[in-house]
């Protein structure tokens, strides 16, 4: 039972152009939403993320988007950067456990073309 | 300050044997999550530990098995090793709950590990 879901196994667009990455998720309990991005041999790196008391949430180039009624996220990046090709992933948090567990979606790999 | 390391990057073991990874957290932080990511997949949470204890467990056998010490590093266990073991495994430390940070995990390179 896959409770994040990044139906968009990769993304290909061009430098200086806006990239929109999407994440669904199932459970209604999650009340924190975070992004990672992973370059090859490297751990995933936080970048942004988005309480559920919000709709939307922005660091620079970066803005998350938060749609609670359609289960939906989304990460903009604007404009966007060779730099920042890499594996995209969405996660969510919450409920009653508490912990602080995270539950990832599959990754999108975004390419940007120079 | 010292981010997330992990050790050893990569290690090759056989079906049936035991494993034990090491992770050293970021400064400061008192939780040690530990992930397991298999090729294509993302990462599936396998337990945390908050303060040495265990807080919170996913969907893994009890053969695997973790250890916090007194400086928040942290070990991985693995007995009776299968095939599908094989993943890179990410460990990821955190602020404890009494700083409201434990959402925001910052994750280690990964140890890759391989059973033939």
């Amino acid at each position: 039972d896959q409770q994040v879901k990044q139906n968009s196994p990769s993304l290909s667009v061009q430098e200086g152009r806006i990239s929109i990455l999407n994440c669904d998720y199932t459970n209604s309990m999650f009340d924190y939403f975070l992004w990672y991005k992973k370059y090859p041999a490297e751990g995933p790196t936080f970048l942004i993320s988005i309480s559920s008391i919000k709709d939307k949430n922005e660091d620079g180039r970066f803005t998350v988007f938060l749609n609670k009624s359609a289960k939906h996220l989304s990460l903009h990046i604007v404009p966007s950067q060779p730099g920042d090709s890499a594996v995209y992933f969405c996660a969510a948090s919450g409920g009653s456990s508490n912990t602080g567990k995270l539950i990832f979606g599959q990754g999108t790999t975004l390419q940007v073309k120079p | 300050e010292t981010g997330v390391t992990q050790s050893p990057t990569h290690l090759i073991k056989t079906r049936g044997q035991q494993v034990t990874l090491r992770c050293s957290s970021q400064s400061g932080h008192n939780t040690v999550s530990w992930y397991q990511q298999a090729l294509g997949q993302g990462p599936q949470f396998i337990f945390q530990y908050y303060r040495e204890e265990e807080n919170g467990r996913g969907n893994f056998p009890p053969r695997f098995s973790g250890l916090q010490f007194p400086n928040y590093s942290s070990e991985l266990n693995v007995n009776a090793l299968e095939l599908d073991d094989s993943a890179l495994y990410l460990c990821a430390s955190s602020l404890g709950k009494l700083a409201g940070g434990i959402y925001e995990q910052y994750f280690g390179p990964g140890t890759r590990l391989t059973v033939t």
